[in-house]
């Protein structure tokens, strides 16, 4: 099957600064991208779609200047989480669509960001 | 408003003892169904993807069939290690490309 990868698989920081997420895929080109957001407990929440080139689609109650989304090319995707609070905490979990033929997502490993 | 609800919410089976997990959706127009499966702290592995009604497809111990209301995920003879979270996910053909809307799952513990 397909691999992505992320990195960092955690990551503790201080309220009020940035932290970057990366997603790569490695044996596929990723047309498109997902990031969710999973909660203890609970299922995965879609937080936005991104195609390589082009601007992210956000879902509805996630803020874009929040959490800035850049697909730069077919096998990277990187999520910002800008101004980081506590309440970011949470299990991030990326994935990707190897093209047009296919629509199965191949998901990461997630990363766990703990804001003090 | 796509929806899925799976059941039971968690399940316990003795190794060897077969079951099924549900899974019911309601979509506008389903392009498919996914069967994931998660281990505690890691992203979720693929499993199955089912479009059609009377569709079946099996991988080892596991086997996923879709009816036009419903999937079932049939378990033969489990061992401890199935045990995970196991996440059912519908594409429906009037969301944007890929989308999928996931269930929240079902905790399978298999115990020796």
């Amino acid at each position: 099957g397909a691999v992505v990868s992320q990195h960092p698989s955690w990551v503790i920081c201080k309220s009020g600064t940035s932290v970057k997420i990366e997603c790569r895929s490695l044996d596929f080109q990723a047309t498109t991208m997902f990031w969710y957001r999973q909660f203890p407990k609970q299922s995965l929440m879609l937080m936005a779609t991104s195609n390589e080139g082009s601007k992210a689609t956000y879902e509805q109650g996630v803020e874009k200047d929040k959490f800035l989304i850049n697909h730069a090319s077919l096998t990277l995707s990187t999520l910002t989480v800008t101004s980081a609070h506590p309440e970011d905490s949470s299990f991030y979990i990326c994935s990707g669509i190897a093209g047009p033929s296919t629509d199965t997502q191949y998901f990461g490993p997630g990363t766990r960001l703990t804001v003090l | 408003e796509d929806q899925v609800t799976q059941s039971p919410e968690a399940l316990r089976l003795q190794e060897g003892e077969s079951s099924s997990l549900n899974c019911s959706y309601t979509v506008s127009g389903l392009r498919g169904l996914f069967w994931y499966r998660q281990d505690p702290g890691k992203g979720p592995e693929f499993l199955f993807t089912l479009y059609s009604a009377g569709e079946e497809k099996e991988k080892e111990r596991l086997k996923a069939t879709l009816t036009k209301k419903e999937s079932f995920l049939h378990i033969t003879a489990p061992k401890p290690e199935d045990s995970a979270t196991y996440l059912c996910a519908v594409q429906a053909g009037s969301t944007s490309y890929g989308k999928l809307t996931f269930g929240q799952g079902t905790i399978l513990t298999v115990h020796p």
